[in-house]
Parts: C-alpha cells; structure tokens; sequence
C-alpha cells in the first residue's frame, strides 16, 4: 500500500528555518516524481517545488533561493529544506507523488511562522 | 507563470444537479491539466489527469474535457459526498499553476 507521512513542521521565527520530511512507503521514491504543494490557513492550494527521478528540481518563484528539494533514497524520504522563513510561508505542507494516475498524498504537516 | 482561472469562485446546487466547473489558463497547455476535490481538514484527491482521463476509483458521475486554455470538470449527478473545493492544476510547465478554487456547496 502506498503511503506518504509528512513531519518537521512546526513554529518558527521570521528568518529562520526548518527542513520537512516525507516517509514513503509501498513504492520508490528515486523512481516517481514528488512535490510538494503547500496551503495556507483558509486558502487555495499552492504548488511549491518539483523534483524528478533524474535528480532535476523546479521551484515556484515564491520559494525559489529559499526552500530547497531533496530526497535520501536509503531512507526512500523526500525532504524540503526551508531557510529565511517568512509569514506568508504559513501554510500545511502536503507531498505527493505525481500528478498523473499514479497520484497520492500525504495527510500534511503545518508550518506556522511567527514571532 | 501560467495563470490559472476559474468561474465561477462557488457554487450551490443540490443532490441529482448537473454541475459544470470551467478552468482556463493563460496561455496554451495542450491537455496538461488534472482536476483536484478537497474536503476540510483533507488532503486533495485527484479526479481527472491529463485533462479527460478518470483517475481509479472515482466514479464515473465526474467527467473532463478541454484542450489548449479552457476546460471543463462535469459532475453529472451531484451527490451528497460531492459538496467540496475544486481545484485545476496545469502541469505543463513551471511553475505548476492551481486555480483559485471552485467551493460547491449544499443550496
């Protein structure tokens, strides 16, 4: 069964930093592609980074030099390292595999910034 | 970026309704579209990828259509466990692009 548990979220401050984590289960990270897509509280969804089997990765302009994709395939866990946190990075986190037939989600993790 | 619209921004309508969402993208994304539905509190759940296809397990009742910029997500019979949030998403290019959501709720 396939399975996607997201965890790190968490309060932090304007500026400062933390990595989320994505433990997949019932299939292979390194083989799919994975983003993650994040919502603020009472908003729409928001597309945040992509990143393929071949290693490339894609970011939404919002995030671009500031979150950072990866995965550790020995750990089959993708993982998204988010440095100079701002308020409006407030939001639950959702990784998902694909977003073809092949999708799936996880339950989310929230990331409150605030001081 | 792609910009994703959609209209209308909610809806009400009752069980046994013929409900139409439209979703139309800035600039040509060939069939790169899927449809989303998220109840509170819930993850999204996939319905409709590349535009027209069915995603396992969902019933039949919803359809999609489009090609280029403008697309249609049909719930043919609205059901009671149909009352949520829909949103389209291109994946053409990137950044991936969702719309700001189509709420249906109970009339």
């Amino acid at each position: 069964e396939v399975q996607l548990v997201e965890s790190g979220g968490g309060l932090v401050q304007p500026g400062g930093s933390l990595r989320l984590s994505c433990a997949a289960s019932g299939f292979t990270v390194s083989s799919n592609y994975m983003s993650w897509v994040r919502q603020a509280p009472g908003k729409g969804l928001e597309w945040v980074s992509v990143i393929y089997s071949g290693g490339s990765t894609y970011y939404a302009d919002s995030v671009k030099g500031r979150f950072t994709i990866s995965r550790d395939n020995s750990k089959n866990t993708l993982y998204l390292q988010m440095n100079s946190l701002r308020a409006e990075d407030t939001a639950v986190y959702y990784c998902a595999r694909e977003h073809g037939s092949g999708n799936y989600w996880g339950q989310g993790t929230l990331v409150t910034v605030s001081s | 970026a792609i910009q994703m619209t959609q209209s209308p921004s909610s809806l009400s309508a009752s069980v046994g309704d013929r409900v139409t969402i439209t979703c139309r993208a800035s600039q040509g994304i060939r069939n790169d579209l899927g449809w989303y539905q998220q109840k509170p509190g819930k993850a999204p759940k996939l319905l409709i990828y590349a535009a027209s296809s069915l995603q396992s397990g969902v019933p039949s009742r919803f359809s999609g259509s489009g090609s280029g910029t403008d697309f249609t997500l049909t719930i043919s019979s609205l059901q009671p466990e149909d009352f949520a949030t829909y949103y389209c998403l291109q994946d053409y290019n990137y950044p991936f692009t969702f719309g700001p959501g189509t709420k249906v709720d109970i009339k």
